[in-house]
């Protein structure tokens, strides 16, 4: 079984509208980490935003939060006002395990283009 | 602060020969990660550094892919030889642990293999 899914392989958002991204996940540990990368066609990987297993609020950066339901195992990202330059590839990852300090390998799921439209 | 960096951005080559990609950490961070990306899938990681000792290899096809990390900084991806199903991109992330398990990402290497 996949250990990240994102079922959406690509989405059409209007400027100024919000959208949100699916991302589901299965992990039978308790600690655990969700992360989402943004990544434009330059190739670059970037850090958005993270939410840790035990953490009881949902966590946001700036426009972007990620709407956290354990129990549904889902981390969904919403970006609210969407600009041009918000579109992009979106990955969703996880880190299994509590965080340890030789670092944790990062899981990827398949990944959500997102095209704002003017 | 500057980033991850990594070189070339851009490599074609022909099936069988070898290839090296190089990659500086931002400063200070211990853990160093290598992930390849095929086109269409997110990435997948290869190797785990901790300063220099490797932590995790368990995907990295060792009959062909070798790195290193001399000195716990600068990093190297060598395939040797490469095939068609290498075509990817590479990339190098790093992590300061710690503080935050947080990999920031490099821009990556584009190898097409022909």
């Amino acid at each position: 079984a996949q250990k990240i899914t994102q079922t959406q392989p690509g989405m059409f958002v209007q400027e100024k509208e919000a959208v949100t991204l699916d991302c589901t996940y299965d992990t039978s540990d308790q600690s655990y980490g969700l992360f989402w990368y943004k990544q434009p066609s330059s190739g670059e990987m970037i850090f958005l935003i993270y939410q840790g297993s035990y953490d009881e609020q949902n966590a946001t950066e700036g426009r972007y939060s990620l709407n956290f339901q354990k129990a549904r195992k889902s981390a969904n990202l919403v970006i609210s006002a969407s600009q041009l330059g918000d579109s992009a590839m979106y990955f969703c990852a996880m880190r299994e395990g509590a965080f340890k300090a030789a670092g944790n390998k990062l899981t990827f799921g398949g990944g959500t283009r997102v095209l704002v439209k003017p | 602060e500057a980033g991850v960096a990594q070189s070339p951005r851009y490599k074609i080559i022909e099936k069988r020969q070898s290839v090296a990609f190089w990659c500086n950490p931002i400063s200070g961070h211990a853990t160093l990660y290598w992930y390849q990306q095929i086109l269409g899938q997110g990435p997948k990681l290869l190797i785990q550094f901790q300063n220099n000792g490797v932590v995790d290899d368990s995907q990295l096809p060792k009959d062909r892919f070798s790195a290193e990390r001399l000195k716990g900084v600068d990093s190297t991806l060598k395939i040797q030889p490469a095939k068609l199903e290498d075509s990817a991109v590479y990339l190098c992330a790093s992590s300061l642990d710690g503080v935050g398990d947080t990999q920031y990402f490099g821009p990556g290497t584009r190898l097409t293999v022909l």
